[in-house]
Order: structure tokens, then C-alpha cells, then sequence
């Protein structure tokens, strides 16, 4: 069973571009979630979806970031018009189906530097 | 607000000995889940342990073991044994009952000295 899938792993983009990143769950898991961890920081969370729906977003930038999982293919989290500050490694995490309390397992991450 | 808070940023071992990560917590619900992550160079993020709040019993995985005192709110993660694979970030994390998102403390960087 392949693990959360993630990529790119490293993502270079200059200030005002926009940055992509794509989060594959693991099979059977229809419960996605974004974190962001800083430097020297813990995970901070972002946003939960499950398919096309967005359920919790409380932890998400009001504007230039946006979350979508569709129907068909992976969840992506879209930054708009980067900025220095957005820099950080960008963690997706899934779970079960009916668990909403079981354990989220980790991609890899994408680590974005924004020039 | 829920809050997680690891105290100790640093700790080290000698290898083959036994360490103590702290984590103590902030919570008004009574039903939660509770999490160690490992956190290598990496920087993959590897579930070390999970606890949950309504179980007295500690758990424990392999040479992990976690020392959970509710009233407290107190969650430490006690590793066996140490091995320089052990060496990482370790955070612990929270989930409290009905919510979906998991809040993190700072971590601990523990170095396993040979």
C-alpha cells in the first residue's frame, strides 16, 4: 500500500508567481489535510477536505491560498502570488474513510522557496 | 485554544540508554487522541505512538512507551535502549474529540551520542 504522495519535493518560485503543490492520499483514505512548518517550528494546520468539499479551513491564510481535492485526482493547495514569508515546507497528511478520529499519516512534504 | 508545549528543545543520549521527551497539553474536552511524531533529517514526518485519552493503559511500541497522566495533562514519550537511528525531531501533537486537526508542539531535537 503506497504511503501519502507528494510532489513536487522541491518547489523554487520568485516573488508573484504562483506555486502548485499535489497531495496523493493513501488508497482508501478520503480524508485530507494541509500543514505548514516554518523554520524551527512545528506543524501548523491549514485545512481539512474531503472529497470536493473543504470541511475545516480555519488554519488557512485568508487570501493568495486556496485547497481543492476533486472527484478524480489529487488534493492540491494553490499560493497565489508568493511571497519571501510563504517559504516553509508544506505537509499533506490522510486518513480513513468513517475515522475521522484515526490516525492522519505524513507525505514527504514539498519544500517551497520562494526567491 | 489548544495548546501543546514541549519544554525540553534539546535533549541528548548515550546510545543504548534510556531518555524522557516531556509534552504536557491544553484541553477542556475529556474524549482526544494524543501523538508522538518522528521527525528525521529527512524531515519526513513517522508516527512514533498514539494514545488515546479514554484508555488508562500506557501505550506502548516496541522499545516507545508513553507515560500518560490525564489529570495531569501530561504526555511524555520515554524511548529504551536508544539507538542513532533515534536521532530526530520529535513532536507531540493533539487531537482533540470531533475536531479534525492536529495541533503541534515546538519539538525536541534529541541527538544520540555514540
Amino acid at each position: 500500500n503506497a504511503g501519502v504522495m507528494q510532489n513536487p519535493r522541491h518547489l523554487v518560485r520568485r516573488r508573484g508567481q504562483e506555486a502548485r503543490l499535489r497531495c496523493s492520499p493513501m488508497k482508501g483514505h478520503s480524508h485530507v489535510y494541509w500543514y505548514r512548518q516554518l523554520p524551527e517550528e512545528g506543524l501548523k494546520f491549514m485545512v481539512y477536505l474531503q472529497k470536493e468539499n473543504i470541511i475545516d479551513e480555519s488554519g488557512m491564510p485568508k487570501e493568495r491560498f486556496s485547497a481543492e481535492f476533486p472527484k478524480e485526482g489529487p488534493s492540491i493547495l494553490r499560493i497565489q502570488q508568493v511571497v519571501r514569508g510563504d517559504s516553509a515546507a508544506y505537509f499533506c497528511a490522510s486518513s480513513p474513510l468513517f475515522a475521522s478520529q484515526e490516525t492522519q499519516y505524513f507525505g514527504p512534504g514539498t519544500r517551497l522557496l520562494v526567491l | 485554544a489548544q495548546t501543546v508545549t514541549q519544554s525540553q528543545p534539546e535533549m541528548s543520549v548515550q546510545e543504548a540508554e534510556t531518555v524522557t521527551l516531556s509534552c504536557t497539553y491544553d484541553t477542556s474536552e475529556s474524549d482526544y487522541y494524543l501523538f508522538w511524531y518522528k521527525q528525521p533529517p529527512s524531515r519526513q514526518m513517522i508516527l512514533v505512538i498514539r494514545q488515546e485519552a479514554y484508555k488508562q493503559q500506557n501505550a506502548t511500541e516496541n522499545r516507545f512507551s508513553v507515560n500518560f497522566q490525564k489529570a495531569a495533562k501530561s504526555f511524555s514519550l520515554k524511548i529504551s535502549d536508544s539507538q542513532l537511528g533515534d536521532a530526530a525531531m520529535y513532536f507531540c501533537a493533539h487531537n482533540q474529540g470531533g475536531s479534525e486537526k492536529l495541533v503541534f508542539g515546538k519539538g525536541t531535537k534529541l541527538t544520540v551520542n555514540p
